[in-house]
């Protein structure tokens, strides 16, 4: 299957500062990425889904100006973490597809766990 | 709004033998399923895709049914192993939107 990689699998950062996750498809042209984010014994939750070169589709009561995504090329997707605070620490994991409309296959990064103190 | 159900939320099994994970979803105009594992604290693996025209899918130990018209899918594993204790996720692609919805997984343990 194709590979997904996100970077950093764990940060650690103090309350008020920023944070930036990439997530990068390493032998695949990826025309859109999803980033979730997963609560303890929960599922997986859709924040956003991004297309190359255009802005990102946020889902409902995810606030684009805390969560800022950037999908400048075919093989990279960054999800910034802005004036983090403790109530952001999750698991954040991309996905990335090599087209849209759902039929193809989603491939998933390692995913981050981001611990705001 | 699609919801996917996962049942049960854990299964412990000895090693050796077979076993059926269950997910079904209330929405049943999807493009596709979706199995995946997850160990604890990494990433998703993909293990089967079912389009939504397709029956079953195999690999290896593993066997994926979906009937759509029920709204239901299964993963049947043959011959458990204690390297195949992890988090089962399902998820599937509505018609309407390429996003995924999943279920809360089944936490799988196998017992040497």
């Amino acid at each position: 299957g194709a590979v997904v990689s996100q970077h950093p699998s764990r940060v650690i950062c103090k309350s008020g500062t920023s944070v930036k996750i990439e997530c990068r498809s390493l032998d695949f042209q990826a025309t859109t990425m999803f980033w979730y984010r997963q609560f303890p014994k929960q599922s997986l939750m859709l924040m956003a889904t991004s297309n190359e070169g255009s802005k990102a589709t946020y889902e409902q009561g995810v606030e684009k100006d805390k969560f800022l995504i950037n999908h400048a090329s075919l093989t990279l997707s960054t999800l910034t973490v802005t004036s983090a605070h403790p109530e952001d620490s999750s698991f954040y994991i991309c996905s990335a597809s090599f087209g849209g409309r759902g039929n193809t296959e989603a491939f998933f990064g390692q995913g981050t766990r981001l611990t705001v103190v | 709004k699609q919801e996917v159900t996962q049942i049960p939320a854990a299964l412990s099994v000895p090693e050796g033998e077979n076993l059926v994970l269950n997910c079904s979803f209330t929405d049943s105009a999807i493009y596709n399923l979706q199995w995946f594992r997850q160990d604890p604290g990494k990433g998703l693996t993909s293990l089967l895709l079912i389009q939504s025209s397709q029956r079953e899918q195999t690999s290896g130990r593993l066997n994926a049914s979906l009937d759509k018209s029920s709204g239901r899918s299964t993963l049947y594993i043959a011959a458990s192993q204690p390297g195949d204790s992890a988090t089962y996720l399902c998820a599937v692609a509505g018609a309407g939107s390429y996003q995924l919805t999943f279920g809360k997984g089944t936490k799988l343990s196998v017992i040497p």
